[in-house]
């Protein structure tokens, strides 16, 4: 049982390229997140999944795609790359059922440089 | 839209001594409201969580956080701080429903304990 698992771990591209971020959750949840982390701004949503089939912007969607390929996958796509994208990106997927017993389960992250 | 306010970007404490770190939140019913830890280059960890109930909560590795509905607050404490614990302390708040994973970050406090 891996959790929440997120490819790749570093990455940098040239402005204007494109990329997939890709996050897989293995533990049957119905909603995922994706959250960027700036430095003193937090994190902030930038598309989640309520459920398979369902995408919603979040705070920060400009730039970014999303697909929820099934019920594990959700990934996040940059289709042509900012200097402004260079962040860390989380994968996230709450816990679902009793609110006492939720928990919202992080991935590793992605650093992406834009250059 | 909830929101949440660390207001201290930077705290710095003897190993030994007592630990506070502020949290207020903005959000019209009750919230849930959680705090995370996260180390250098690496991914979040829940120390704690308040949903309903008794508002002195205690987690992981010795905090306890207090809600505060007068104050809008929920403020993190540990009686006496570790070198460990040095790392970036975030405050969170989520809403209820389908949506309580849809979480919203304060903009962290970096704690740096001296020896």
């Amino acid at each position: 049982n891996a959790g929440v698992t997120q490819t790749p771990k570093f990455q940098v591209l040239k402005t204007g390229q494109s990329m997939t971020l890709q996050c897989a959750q293995d533990m049957n949840h119905n909603s995922m997140y994706w959250y960027r982390q700036d430095p003193g701004m937090g994190l902030r949503l930038i598309y989640y999944s309520a459920s398979e089939g369902t995408t919603d912007k979040g705070e920060v969607p400009n730039g970014y795609n999303v697909s929820r390929l099934n019920k594990r996958e959700f990934s996040l796509r940059l289709e042509s790359a900012a200097p402004s994208q260079t962040s860390v990106y989380f994968c996230a997927s709450p816990g679902q059922g009793d609110p006492s017993s939720y928990e919202q389960y992080f991935g590793p992250g992605t650093r992406l440089t834009v250059t | 839209a909830q929101s949440v306010t660390q207001p201290d970007i930077h705290i710095t404490v003897s190993e030994g001594a007592s630990l506070e770190l502020r949290c207020n939140y903005s959000y019209g019913a009750t919230p849930y409201l959680f705090w995370y830890v996260q180390s250098p280059g690496q991914g979040l960890q829940l120390l704690l969580k308040y949903f309903s109930g008794d508002t002195l909560v205690q987690g992981i590795k010795g905090f306890e956080a207090e809600f505060k509905r007068s104050q809008s607050s929920f403020n993190l404490r540990k009686p006496s701080v570790h070198w460990s614990d040095a790392a970036e302390y975030f405050c969170a708040v989520g809403v209820g429903g389908t949506s309580y994973g849809k979480l919203t970050f304060g903009q962290g406090t970096i704690l740096t304990v001296h020896p």
